[in-house]
């Protein structure tokens, strides 16, 4: 196991709803990253939050946005949830420096109806 | 057109076979190179990097060509656990910023 934990596993949401996803990075990775997948592709950058800091952005809107507390938790937030949605959500954490592997964590599977 | 393109698959393959994925990319500022292997709902795991000059770990064998912005994995002697999903992945980012770039994956399927 990666050490990388996310909750909930599923959540069904409906149009327009907000949601928050949370994960727990591998211990003393101060280092975050937050991916999209979608059924049949790869996952796409998100961002990501460095000593809690967004230190970089993918091709999001807004409305998805992220926290990285002290202890290096973070989560992801979407407002405004749209059908297109729906997807499996990734987090992944590395310590900064210390090589570029990043370790996945077991995902949020979202639904929105 | 995609960032990183993949071949889809599935490829079908009985076991004991030898398989090769190939992947092309299309920056040439990306920095490195991976492969990773996600199995059915779960999350992506890192197989190996990917460098200039090859390398191989056990069955596996990865090869960058920068000049082509081609990237493959050879995979020799199948085993039914090889069934999954392979990822081609190129990492945009330099110093302490990762991005990520993933293809879409090529679906390997291994039988007896």
């Amino acid at each position: 196991e990666t050490g990388v934990t996310q909750s909930p596993t599923h959540l069904i949401k409906t149009r327009g709803q907000q949601v928050t996803l949370r994960c727990s990075s591998q211990s003393g990775h101060n280092t975050v990253s937050w991916y999209q997948q979608a059924l049949g592709q790869g996952p796409q950058f998100i961002f990501q939050y460095y000593r809690e800091e967004e230190n970089g952005r993918g091709n999001f809107p807004p409305r998805f946005s992220g926290l990285q507390f002290p202890n290096y938790s973070s989560e992801l937030n979407v407002n405004a949830l749209e059908l297109d949605d729906s997807a499996l959500y990734l987090c992944a954490s590395r310590l900064s420096g210390m090589g570029e592997t990043q370790y996945f964590g077991p995902g949020t599977r979202l639904l929105v109806l | 057109r995609k960032e990183v393109e993949q071949d889809p698959g599935p490829f079908n393959v009985p076991e004991g076979a030898t398989v090769a994925f190939n992947c092309t990319y299309s920056n040439s500022a990306s920095q490195s190179f991976f492969w990773y292997r996600q199995d059915c709902r779960k999350e992506p795991k890192l197989l190996m990097s990917v460098y200039s000059s090859g390398n191989e770990d056990g069955r596996f064998t990865a090869q960058l060509n920068r000049a082509s912005q081609y990237i493959s994995l050879l995979i020799r002697d199948s085993k039914l656990s090889d069934s999954a999903t392979y990822l081609c992945v190129v990492n945009r980012g330099t110093g302490g910023y990762n991005k990520l770039i993933f293809g879409a994956g090529t679906r390997l399927a291994v039988h007896p």
